[in-house]
């Protein structure tokens, strides 16, 4: 099976503070993303990369960049968090090819900007 | 452009009721479509996924969808509902040939099972 794992289940940062979060998938997937998830908006795609060190910006990237120097690990970064960065925070991969690629997704990070 | 609209954002069904969650995608060409799951806490889970094959789809625990382009629908059943049931549940468009990561989320909807 396919698995996502992500280095936090939980984090509470201040306002202003740089942020990691840790996305490795054990796939080999060539894929990987990371969505954040807010009540009553549904999943928005922050960022996501094709290959090692590429990244395309999705539908909300300001506040936010991304690396990605190993296949199996994809990094979030809040360069200055802010309050309204506070949201749950989904990685997820899949390997490429046509439209009908499933996305695996790991569990989530929940991320509070106090 | 794409778009998927859920009509509800909460469902509530008894234990052993039907469920029907419902989904209208809006798409130039014929799409892929998708439902994933969200158990509380939990990342999500694909239910099922149409891609141009048939029309009626059956996936994980009971569900299925039935796909019909005529109305541009994509909507979630299940003949019985159990209590592992109760999660939230979306509906996701994305267009033919392009990648997955050309995903469109729809807003989601609460699946309440009553006992």
């Amino acid at each position: 099976d396919v698995k996502v794992t992500q280095s936090s289940r939980y984090l509470v940062k201040r306002t202003g503070e740089k942020v990691f979060l840790e996305c490795v998938q054990d796939m080999d997937h060539e894929n990987m993303f990371w969505y954040r998830q807010d009540p009553g908006l549904g999943l928005r795609l922050i960022y996501f990369s094709y290959d090692v060190k590429m990244k395309e910006k999705g539908d909300i990237p300001e506040g936010y960049s991304v690396s990605r120097e190993k296949k199996e690990r994809f990094s979030l970064i809040l360069e200055s968090a802010s309050t309204n960065q506070t949201s749950m925070y989904l990685c997820a991969s899949s390997l490429p090819g046509t439209s009908g690629d499933t996305q695996y997704f790991g569990p989530g990070t929940r991320l509070t900007v106090l | 452009a794409q778009s998927v609209t859920q009509l509800d954002s909460h469902v509530s069904v008894s234990e052993g009721t039907p469920v029907l969650l419902r989904c209208n995608y809006s798409s130039s060409y014929s799409p892929s479509l998708f439902w994933y799951v969200q158990h509380p806490n939990k990342g999500l889970q694909l239910l099922l996924k149409y891609t141009s094959a048939a029309t009626l789809v059956k996936g994980i625990n009971g569900f299925e969808a039935e796909f019909k382009k005529s109305e541009t629908s994509f909507h979630l059943t299940k003949p019985s509902a159990h209590m592992s049931d109760a999660a939230e549940y979306f509906c996701v468009v994305t267009p033919p040939g392009a990648g997955s990561y050309q995903l469109t989320f729809g807003k989601g909807t609460k699946l309440s099972v009553i006992p």
